[in-house]
């Protein structure tokens, strides 16, 4: 059965700390992205990455860093975290470009910062 | 102005019900179209793709409508598992942030 892991379900941190959030897909997926959710807000893409070692900025990258040094595992890293940075947490995966793509998700971490 | 617009509801129809969404996006250029499905604390799910001609499966239709700019999610004899958040997702063939969501419609089915 395919899928896309999340390291935590929920995470709890505080203020200032590195916070690493790690996913990891196991379909050979070249193109991975960090969302966060919010209530009223919906998804909003963080980073994404379409390739190993890749990376492009999202709507709202400000205080997140990704890594992508192998194929299957997509970090996002949280340099500082502030209690702003508390939200849900999705990483998702798809295959290339197709003009017809489809996301998996990952089941998401629920992230506090306190 | 959001590039993807839904109503939030709450939805709430009894079991049986057929109950529309609709989802409007700003960008003509729009290429392709999805129906998430999201439950409580989980992961979004595709539910379906929106395709030109319209598509069906099972108790569940979704049209695109070019012209006005919106795609509509029907479905018909609601079930209580029917119960969650729908996402509407719009994709562009052009620019590197090429997915757009939208906040999604809540529905509860009740018995």
């Amino acid at each position: 059965d395919v899928k896309v892991t999340q390291s935590s379900r929920y995470l709890v941190k505080r203020t200032g700390e590195k916070v690493f959030l790690e996913c990891v897909q196991d379909m050979d997926h070249e193109n991975m992205f960090w969302y966060r959710q919010d209530p009223g807000l919906g998804l909003r893409l963080i980073y994404f990455s379409y390739d190993v070692k890749m990376k492009e900025k999202g709507d709202i990258p400000e205080g997140y860093s990704v890594s992508r040094e192998k194929k299957e595992r997509f970090s996002l890293i949280l340099e500082s975290a502030s209690t702003n940075q508390t939200s849900m947490y999705l990483c998702a995966s798809s295959p290339p470009r197709t003009g017809d793509e489809k996301l998996l998700f990952g089941s998401g971490t629920q992230l506090s910062v306190l | 102005r959001k590039e993807v617009e839904q109503d939030p509801g709450p939805f709430n129809v009894p079991e049986g019900a057929t109950v529309a969404f609709n989802c409007t996006y700003s960008n003509s250029a729009s290429q392709s179209f999805f129906w998430y499905r999201q439950d409580c604390r989980k992961e979004p799910k595709l539910l379906m793709s929106v395709y030109s001609s319209g598509n069906e499966d099972g108790r569940f239709t979704a049209q695109l409508n070019r012209a006005s700019q919106y795609i509509s999610l029907l479905i018909r004899d609601s079930k209580l598992s029917d119960s969650a958040t729908y996402l509407c997702v719009v994709t562009f063939l052009t620019g590197a942030n090429n997915l757009f969501f939208g906040t999604g419609t809540r529905l509860t089915v009740i018995p």
